[in-house]
C-alpha cells in the first residue's frame, strides 16, 4: 500500500516566485498536516484538515501561504511570494481517527530552496 | 504556553544502553509519540504513551509520567543503523506539537 506521496522532492526557485507543494494521503485516512522543518525551529505545524475542512491555521507563518484540500485524496501547499526564509523541508502527513493512538503518517517531503 | 525539551545531542556505543528525555508543558495532554528520522529522510513513529508507565517494543521502550511532565525513550543493544534524530512529540487539542529533537549518534 502507498504512503503519503508529495511532489515535488525537490523545489528550488527564486524570490518572488509562486511555489505549490502537492500531497496525496494515505487512502482512508480523514486527517491530513502540513508541517514545516528547519535546523533553527524544528518540525513545526502549519495547518491541518479534517475531512478536507480546514480546523487549525494557526501555525501558516503570513498570508503569503495558503493551502487547500479539494477533494480527501489531495491537497496543496502555496507560497506566493515565496522568500529565502522560506527555505525548508515541507512535509506532509496523514492520519485516521480510529482508537486511541492515530499516529501521523509522514511523506517523504519537499526540500524547497528560495534564492 | 507550549514547551518540549530534550537534549540536542547524544552520543553512545554500539551495544550500549541509551536514555533520551523529554519534558513538556503543554496546554493540554492527549498523548506523547517519540518518532525517528534518519538523516534526509521522513520522521516515522516509534512509540506511544497515554498513561503513565512502561511500554516496550523490541529494543526500544518509552516511559511517561504526566504528573511530572516526563518522558524517556530508552533504546537497547545499540546499532549503528539507529544513530538518527529521535522527536518527542506531544498531543494537544488535536494536534501533535514537536520538540527539536535529539540527535543521537552511535559509535563503533
Amino acid at each position: 500500500d502507498a504512503g503519503v506521496i508529495q511532489s515535488p522532492r525537490h523545489e528550488v526557485t527564486e524570490m518572488g516566485q509562486e511555489v505549490t507543494l502537492r500531497c496525496k494521503p494515505i487512502s482512508g485516512h480523514d486527517y491530513l498536516f502540513w508541517y514545516r522543518q528547519t535546523m533553527m525551529r524544528g518540525l513545526e505545524l502549519l495547518i491541518y484538515f479534517n475531512n478536507n475542512v480546514p480546523i487549525d491555521d494557526s501555525g501558516m507563518p503570513e498570508d503569503r501561504f495558503s493551502a487547500k484540500m479539494p477533494n480527501a485524496s489531495f491537497s496543496t501547499l502555496k507560497i506566493q511570494p515565496s522568500e529565502p526564509r522560506d527555505s525548508a523541508v515541507y512535509f506532509c502527513a496523514s492520519s485516521v481517527q480510529a482508537g486511541v493512538r492515530n499516529e501521523q503518517f509522514f511523506g517523504p517531503g519537499t526540500r524547497l530552496t528560495v534564492l | 504556553g507550549q514547551n518540549i525539551d530534550q537534549p540536542t545531542e547524544m552520543t553512545a556505543t554500539e551495544g550500549a544502553i541509551v536514555q533520551i528525555n523529554c519534558t513538556y508543558q503543554t496546554s493540554g495532554f492527549n498523548g506523547l509519540f517519540w518518532y525517528q528520522q534518519h538523516a534526509g529522510e521522513a520522521p516515522t513513529f516509534l512509540s506511544y504513551n497515554v498513561l503513565d508507565g512502561l511500554e516496550e517494543k523490541g529494543r526500544f521502550s518509552s516511559f511517561l509520567s504526566r504528573s511530572k511532565g516526563y518522558s524517556y525513550l530508552l533504546l537497547k543493544e545499540l546499532q549503528m543503523k539507529d544513530s538518527a534524530s529521535y522527536l518527542c512529540a506531544v498531543r494537544s487539542t488535536g494536534k501533535l506539537i514537536f520538540g527539536q529533537g535529539t540527535t543521537l549518534q552511535v559509535k563503533p
